[in-house]
């Protein structure tokens, strides 16, 4: 099984602030996903990344494979960007099975 | 045109009774998916089904099953429900099987048992 595990819990920022969210898991994986729930509790996809780099608008995530790690950040955050961010990957190279991180709570102040 | 649709949004119910949610998925993915979201807000799989079969059941009673009639629909009913089952259920879909595939989910039924 694939343990996942995300920093911080919470997070509170000033708008305009860089963010970071950091995801860790514990074995070898074909892809990672980042999802963002909102406070509604609609989930979206972000992205889904196996090396690399990818950005998207102010969202960037990065993942390093060998250190089984990886960052989604947020450039310029907004309020709108207040949500909570999931990561998560799958229990076996190549199986659909996904493990969800316990999720990052972003607070957003004007 | 909504991407992925559940129905109901809301469901509240006593113990004991039996209820289902329905999934319906209008982009021609293969996969579709059950989870499960508890008040911690964890996010765990329950099912999933590609093209009508099942690929993954996790370990959830019996009294939960999963019936896709076609590929574009997943639908969950649930026997005898207890207290325990009040969560948010969200139904998913993927093109494919892989981990890879991006997933897209619907806007959740949040199930309330009293």
């Amino acid at each position: 099984k694939n343990e996942v595990e995300q920093s911080p819990q919470n997070l509170t920022a000033q708008e305009g602030e860089f963010i970071t969210i950091n995801c860790s898991y514990s074995v070898g994986i074909s892809a990672l996903h980042w999802l963002q729930q909102h406070p509604g509790g609609g989930i979206v996809s972000l992205f889904m990344l196996s090396s690399g780099k990818k950005k998207h608008g102010r969202l960037i995530a990065t993942i390093n494979i060998q250190e089984k790690h990886s960052s989604l950040h947020i450039t310029a955050s907004h309020p709108r960007d207040s949500a909570v961010y999931i990561c998560a990957v799958p229990s076996n190279f190549g199986n659909e099975k996904l493990t969800f991180g316990t999720g990052t709570r972003l607070t957003i102040i004007p | 045109d909504t991407a992925v649709s559940q129905t109901p949004k809301y469901l509240v119910t006593q113990m004991g009774n039996d209820k289902s949610i329905k999934c319906e998925q209008n982009l021609g993915h293969d996969t579709m998916y059950w989870y499960k979201q508890d008040s911690k807000k964890f996010l765990k799989i329950m099912f999933s089904y590609n093209n009508k079969e099942l690929i993954i059941n996790e370990t959830v009673p019996n009294r939960f099953s999963p019936k896709s009639p076609d590929k574009a629909h997943l639908n969950l009913h649930i026997n005898s429900l207890e207290l325990g089952d009040s969560a948010v259920y969200f139904c998913a879909s993927s093109q494919q099987t892989s981990g890879q595939e991006t997933q897209y989910f619907g806007p959740g039924t949040r199930l309330l048992v009293l």
